[in-house]
């Protein structure tokens, strides 16, 4: 378990949904991280959040929103849906540690767009 | 941009030793890491090795870094079937920033 909890696990919707995915990160991390995997592109950054601030941005839809709140969880949004948007979503905080920046992932959550 | 390469497929017996290899583009990479990812599960963060590191030792694991050609690679010793997933290599260039992962190595461990 790596501390970092998502919700749901599995999410099915259709076509022109919009849907809202849940992340809170370990105890005591600032860092929040989105990422999509699908098939053909593999794990692909999304959008990164560090204490509520929008940190850096990958390849991101402009239909894909997220935030982070106070009390740092984050939430990712997906709207217009798309049948290319299912995918698995996966959320990573970071703590330092031994020098380096330590990633831990959430155990994700799978979309089903029909 | 940043590129990460990785072979899609290994297989190996039990009790062999396992080498997933791996080859980034971005010179400028700092950190490297290695994930491992069963089955309807989430990553898990396995091992990571500094540029300024060749090799680093974490029980049956064993991380190479040939930063001269930007290969990496991890070594799994006395491979089990549990040890069956697939392993991802990731990589950064400075601290707390995103991945840029590989496309993964599908370890196959045949009893």
């Amino acid at each position: 378990d790596s501390g970092v909890t998502q919700t749901p696990k599995h999410l099915i919707t259709a076509t022109g949904q919009r849907v809202t995915l849940r992340c809170s990160p370990r105890s005591g991390d600032l860092s929040v991280y989105w990422y999509q995997q699908s098939l053909d592109q593999g794990l692909q950054f999304l959008i990164q959040y560090y204490n509520g601030e929008e940190r850096a941005k990958g390849n991101i839809l402009e239909r894909f929103s997220a935030q982070q709140f106070p009390d740092l969880h984050s939430e990712l949004n997906l709207s217009s849906l798309e049948l290319g948007d299912s995918a698995l979503y996966f959320c990573a905080s970071s703590v330092k540690a031994s020098g380096a920046y330590e990633q831990y992932f959430g155990p994700g959550t799978r979309l089903t767009v029909t | 941009g940043e590129d990460v390469e990785q072979s899609l497929f290994l297989s190996v017996r039990e009790g062999d030793s396992s080498v997933i290899n791996c080859t980034y583009t971005d010179s400028s990479s700092t950190y490297l890491y290695w994930y491992k990812q069963e089955p309807g599960a989430g990553l898990q963060l396995l091992t990571y090795i500094f540029s300024n590191m060749d090799m680093k030792q974490d029980q049956r694991l064993t991380v190479l870094l040939n930063k001269k050609d930007k290969h990496l690679s991890l070594r799994i010793a006395d491979t089990q079937t549990g040890d069956s997933a697939i392993y991802f290599c990731a990589e950064t260039s400075s601290g707390n920033t995103p991945l840029v992962f590989g496309k993964g190595t599908r370890l196959s461990v045949i009893a």
